[in-house]
């Protein structure tokens, strides 16, 4: 599976988006990019996937850019709760989820 | 609210003791996972069951036995473990698919183990 790379650390005013960027520039054509969050003391809960077209839940979007070498994570009106370890995470046709070191999203008021 | 699982919320044991692990859900996924998560550090995969059967072990030591009794189930049991095992240890649940990476991972909260 592709490696990701995502900054360490984020901060957002609350009510503003928070834009979370991520690069898989090894990824392949069979590969889906995965966004996990976690929160302090809970286990990680899965938030959007998507392989080459752009997708939205009632969560986040996901932007997937046109060559699938990076993407971004939209949380449209970020709030306090949004505060979150995120993890961009490529997968392909394995059980496996590999976790990288994530982004540290801070939301602050 | 997480739809897996798991129990204990916190466990405290010596090296010598054995215990177990237990992760519950009744969503009907067929594939069940175990992780490990060092203090600020990302899950790392331990075991895989697919249709109650291991199908994946990432080389973790006998110390840690898991068991599938049933498709809602899955245990970890723990016997002899070390300090350095202390951990938080993670469940999942998925279904099973042919097209596998697009079938989401959904977690429990997870055993806060500590080995004295």
């Amino acid at each position: 599976d592709a490696k990701t790379t995502q900054p360490p650390s984020m901060d957002c005013a609350e009510g503003r988006a928070a834009n979370l960027p991520c690069n898989h520039s090894t990824i392949s054509g069979n590969e889906y990019v995965y966004w996990y969050r976690q929160i302090h003391s809970q286990g990680p809960q899965y938030i959007i996937h998507g392989l080459k077209n752009n997708e939205t839940n009632e969560m986040a979007s996901l932007i997937i850019t046109e060559d699938r070498k990076s993407s971004t994570l939209i949380l449209p009106h970020a709030t306090l709760r949004d505060t979150a370890v995120y993890y961009c995470i490529v997968r392909g046709l394995t059980d496996k989820l590999i976790f990288g070191t994530g982004t540290r999203l801070q939301v602050f008021p | 609210d997480t739809e897996v699982t798991q129990t204990p919320k916190h466990l405290v044991m010596g090296m010598t003791n054995k215990k177990s692990l237990k992760c519950e859900q009744h969503m009907g996924h067929r594939a069940m996972y175990w992780y490990k998560q060092k203090a600020k550090k990302p899950p790392e995969l331990m075991f895989v069951y697919s249709y109650e059967k291991l199908s994946i072990n990432e080389s973790v030591p006998s110390r840690f036995s898991p068991e599938c009794p049933n498709s809602s189930l899955l245990n970890l049991h723990l016997h002899a473990l070390q300090p350095e095992d202390s951990a938080l240890y993670l469940c999942a649940s998925s279904q099973v698919d042919l097209m596998v990476a697009k079938q989401p991972q959904h977690f429990g909260d997870g055993t806060r183990l500590s080995i004295l």
